[in-house]
């Protein structure tokens, strides 16, 4: 079964220094996987998307994840970070072929200090 | 284009009572999914639909139903309803989830006492 491991629940970092979400996953499929980030109660936006094409995957705000199969590993990272970037952010992972569940991570929060 | 909305917002029901929660979408995506949200867990699927008239069990369906009777909205009910069943559901709907990823609502937070 597919699973997603969020390593960090909670990351703190300066405003400046750079990011780094840790995300580990197990599918037995050539996997879709996803970062989604949450604000305090607001909806899920999509952050990026990896299927199968580039492996360094760009998304939006400055973010960025590359996927390494060997590690089986989808790191989310940003050069620096933003008072804006405080958020929750989700690791996910298609659940199946034909992709019509998603498995969530449990999260991480990431706090920004100035 | 408004995207995916979820009605209501907000909901405080008794242990035992009933609710319909509402999801539209105008985008004419085939796929519809609902979710609960509990703090330290995620987001983890009720029930999700990948076409109009079809449904299918997610990962944690006991306590609700749904029906997608037509493409565009999808609703979740509760038919008798528990403190357990106490959350935050989102909504998604997506074209090909695979490829694309699904776009979520803001959310239903539900207080049942």
């Amino acid at each position: 079964a597919q699973s997603v491991t969020q390593l960090d629940s909670h990351v703190s970092v300066s405003e400046g220094t750079p990011v780094l979400l840790r995300c580990n996953y197990s599918s037995s499929y050539s996997p879709s996987l996803f970062w989604y980030v949450q604000h305090p109660n607001k909806g899920l936006q999509l952050l990026l998307k990896y299927t199968s094409a580039a492996t360094l995957v760009k998304g939006i705000n400055g973010f960025e994840a590359e996927f390494k199969k060997s590690e089986t590993s989808f790191h989310l990272t940003k050069p620096s970070a933003h008072m804006s970037d405080a958020a929750e952010y989700f690791c996910v992972v298609s659940d199946n072929q034909a992709g019509t569940a998603l498995i969530f991570g449990k999260g991480t929060t990431l706090s920004v200090s100035s | 284009n408004a995207g995916v909305t979820q009605t209501p917002k907000f909901r405080v029901l008794k242990t035992g009572q009933s609710m319909t929660l509402l999801c539209a979408q105008d985008m004419n995506h085939e796929y519809m999914y609902w979710y609960r949200q509990d703090p330290g867990m995620g987001l983890r699927l009720i029930h999700y639909s990948v076409g109009e008239g079809t449904t299918a069990k997610g990962e944690v369906p006991d306590g609700y139903n749904v029906s997608r009777l037509k493409k565009q909205n999808f609703l979740l009910g509760l038919e008798s309803a528990a403190p357990s069943q106490t959350s935050v559901y989102f909504c998604a709907s997506s074209y090909t989830p695979r490829a694309v990823g699904q776009y979520f609502g803001p959310g239903t937070r539900l207080t049942v006492t």
